[in-house]
């Protein structure tokens, strides 16, 4: 069965701080891995995805996301947080051109 | 700058109702999402469709929900009778193919009394 676990509800981190939002995933063969954000009161915009390739990927607004095969990994990181940033994120999984799964979602508080 | 676009953005009914929910999708998308976000359950998939076709609708209950796409610039959810329980912000989503990113739209907000 195809899954994806967002194991932290909500972060917390200081202006200024790296952060990182977790997603660890279940899937039966090559998995496409995406990152949305949600802002309040907002539909979800796409940030990144991991097709294949370079396990490091780079998306919109300075993040970037990093493919872990072996841990089943596909962590979101930010070298310097921006209260911008705050908001919910999704981490989401689509395996041989099927629908899409998505995490239960983290909140992403950066205090000034 | 192609966006998908949804109609209502909000809508309260009473119970026993019929809702309707529309959205159009980015022109040249052949991939349509509905989904359900509450608090308590998250992020739900309803249905899914490429080209038209509905291929995954089991995230939906038969009994009250269906959606349709009467043609590619037009997805439609309706939800006939409504429940209280069936308040929620409503998402619909397009994309270019079936593993590429999503284009969400800004969503219905639900509330059925």
């Amino acid at each position: 069965a195809q899954s994806v676990a967002q194991p932290e509800d909500q972060v917390n981190v200081a202006e200024g701080n790296p952060l990182t939002v977790k997603c660890t995933y279940s899937v039966s063969g090559n998995p496409y891995l995406f990152w949305y954000v949600q802002y309040p009161n907002r539909g979800l915009q796409f940030l990144l995805k991991y097709i294949t390739g370079d396990n490091l990927v780079k998306g919109s607004y300075g993040f970037e996301a990093e493919f872990n095969k072996s841990q089943t990994s596909f962590h979101l990181k930010k070298p310097s947080a921006l209260v911008s940033d705050s908001a919910l994120y999704f981490c989401a999984v689509n395996a041989n051109f099927n629908k899409f799964y998505f995490g239960s979602g983290t909140k992403l508080n950066v205090k000034p | 700058d192609a966006r998908v676009t949804q109609t209502p953005r909000h809508k309260v009914t009473e119970m026993g109702q019929e809702v309707t929910m529309r959205c159009q999708p980015i022109l040249g998308h052949n991939t349509v999402f509905w989904y359900r976000q509450t608090m308590m359950q998250g992020l739900e998939l309803l249905a899914y469709f490429r080209n038209r076709a509905p291929l995954d609708d089991s995230g939906m209950p038969k009994d009250r929900f269906s959606a349709e796409m009467p043609d590619a610039t037009l997805a439609t959810l309706k939800i006939q009778p409504s429940e209280p329980r069936d308040s929620a912000v409503y998402f619909c989503a397009s994309g270019p193919g079936p593993s590429n990113e999503q284009f969400f739209g800004p969503g219905t907000r639900l509330t059925v009394l």
